[in-house]
């Protein structure tokens, strides 16, 4: 069964920086890109970030761009956000979810969130 | 960026109803399409991707169609535990992008 568990949210203040993890099991990591969607409380989803398997194609949301950093670790089962210059507006449930071969594909199935607030 | 336009953003309807959402992309994403169903404090969940390709363990009773900037999802005969929020994304371009969703409720 794939299981995605994302963790590393939590209460941080604006203009500070978070680190979100994604470990995953049931599949074979490395063969498929991997995702960041969020969702603010009561909104809608937003794509943040996408990585392929092998590292070579990355993308933001405009929204993030500059500030997140994605990445993975095939050799962990792995995935992680770096946020840095966290506002307001990055406050969201943030989920981990697993796409295809190609990065631009459907994302099946997603993790749980891991929710970020961002408030002094 | 592709912007991802559904619609109606709410509806009502009854248990039995067919039931159709409708998402317009900003410019032609070919059959690049996804369909999401999220239930409160549930993550989403893909029902339909490449446009009308059915996931597996979806019930028959979803379909999707549409290509180029148009596509529909239908779901044929409501049923109460299809009461949710629907999502279409579009996975065209290296920047996903999601429509606004549609949710849908009991009449």
């Amino acid at each position: 069964e794939v299981q995605l568990v994302e963790s590393g949210g939590g209460l941080v203040q604006p203009g500070r920086s978070l680190r979100l993890s994604c470990a995953a099991s049931g599949f074979t990591f490395d063969d498929y890109a991997m995702h960041w969607v969020r969702q603010a409380p009561g909104k809608g989803l937003e794509w943040v970030s996408g990585i392929s398997w092998h590292t070579s194609s990355i993308g933001y949301a405009d929204s993030v761009k500059g500030r997140f950093t994605i990445s993975r670790d095939n050799a962990n089962n792995s995935l992680y956000l770096q946020m840095n210059s966290l506002r307001a507006e990055d406050t969201a449930l943030y989920y981990c979810a697993k796409g295809g071969v190609i990065m631009t594909s459907g994302f099946d199935p997603w993790g749980q969130g891991t929710l970020v607030t961002v408030s002094s | 960026d592709i912007q991802m336009t559904q619609s109606p953003s709410s509806l009502s309807a009854s248990v039995g109803d067919r039931v159709t959402i409708t998402c317009r992309a900003s410019q032609s994403i070919s059959n690049d399409l996804n369909w999401y169903q999220q239930k409160p404090g549930k993550a989403p969940k893909l029902l339909i991707y490449a446009a009308s390709s059915l996931q597996s363990g979806v019930p028959s009773r979803f379909s999707g169609s549409g290509s180029g900037t148009d596509f529909t999802l239908t779901i044929s005969g409501l049923q109460p535990e299809d009461f949710a929020t629907y999502y279409c994304q579009q996975s065209y371009s290296t920047l996903l992008t999601f429509g606004g969703g549609t949710k849908v409720e009991i009449k």
